[in-house]
């Protein structure tokens, strides 16, 4: 079966980064895509970005593409999302969850991790 | 940039049908996934490809899509359903991801 395991929370202050890992298993990690989103206390989803782990293309929304960096590591089977310059609004709960290895436009996101709490706070 | 109208709320009564729309413009030509989210939990995808439902997923889940509107519904609903419902589409323009606000299913 599919699993998505996050990484534990993490608390930082304004201005400094985070790294939130996402290992995955029960799957052949390279022939899919992960899709990192995430969720401020009390509100929505927000699609922060994709990545192959097929071909490690990425795409990245425009609230904080200057700002993150998706990576994966197939040896391990493990996706990364580092998030920089932090702000307090960046505070949230951060997820991933399986897509497309190629177009994330063609597939949903299946099986999702269960989410890693970031707290950007001084 | 494209947005995604869901209604904040929805309520029915237990065996009723729960109806959760979601509005875009031209929505019908784009495919359209659903997801329940439940508190404290992550997200779990309930339709996809506007009417299809993943394994495991019960049959009182379905979705339509035409025109400007999607529609999640929810058959003979149960004190379990009740949770945030959220659509989501890929946005070409942008190339991004999108979710809608999301709906909160009251069970009354």
């Amino acid at each position: 079966q599919v699993h998505l395991v996050q990484s534990g929370a993490e608390v930082r202050k304004p201005g400094a980064s985070v790294k939130v890992s996402c290992k995955a298993s029960g799957y052949r990690f390279n022939s899919y895509g992960i899709t990192w989103v995430r969720q401020a206390p009390g509100q929505g989803l927000e699609w922060m970005g994709w990545i192959s782990a097929h071909n490690g293309k990425t795409k990245s929304g425009q609230k904080v593409q200057d700002r993150v960096t998706m990576t994966t590591d197939t040896s391990t089977n493990t996706a990364y999302m580092e998030l920089r310059s932090l702000r307090s609004d960046d505070s949230a709960v951060y997820f991933c969850a399986r897509g497309n290895p190629l177009q994330p436009a063609m597939s949903p996101f299946d099986f999702w991790g269960q989410g890693t709490m970031v707290i950007v706070s001084s | 940039s494209y947005v995604l109208t869901q209604p904040p709320s929805v309520s029915v009564a237990p065996g009723q049908t729960a109806r959760i729309t979601c509005g875009g413009n031209n929505i019908g030509s784009v495919s359209v996934h659903w997801y329940q989210q439940k508190p404290g939990q992550a997200p779990v995808l309930v339709v996809f490809g506007n009417t299809d439902r993943p394994s495991g997923i019960p049959k009182r889940f379905s979705g339509s899509n035409s025109g400007n509107t999607a529609t999640l519904s929810i058959s003979r609903v149960e004190a379990g359903d009740e949770a945030d419902f959220y659509c989501q589409v890929w946005d070409t323009t942008s190339d991004h991801g999108l979710f809608g606000g999301g709906t909160k299913l009251t069970v009354l």
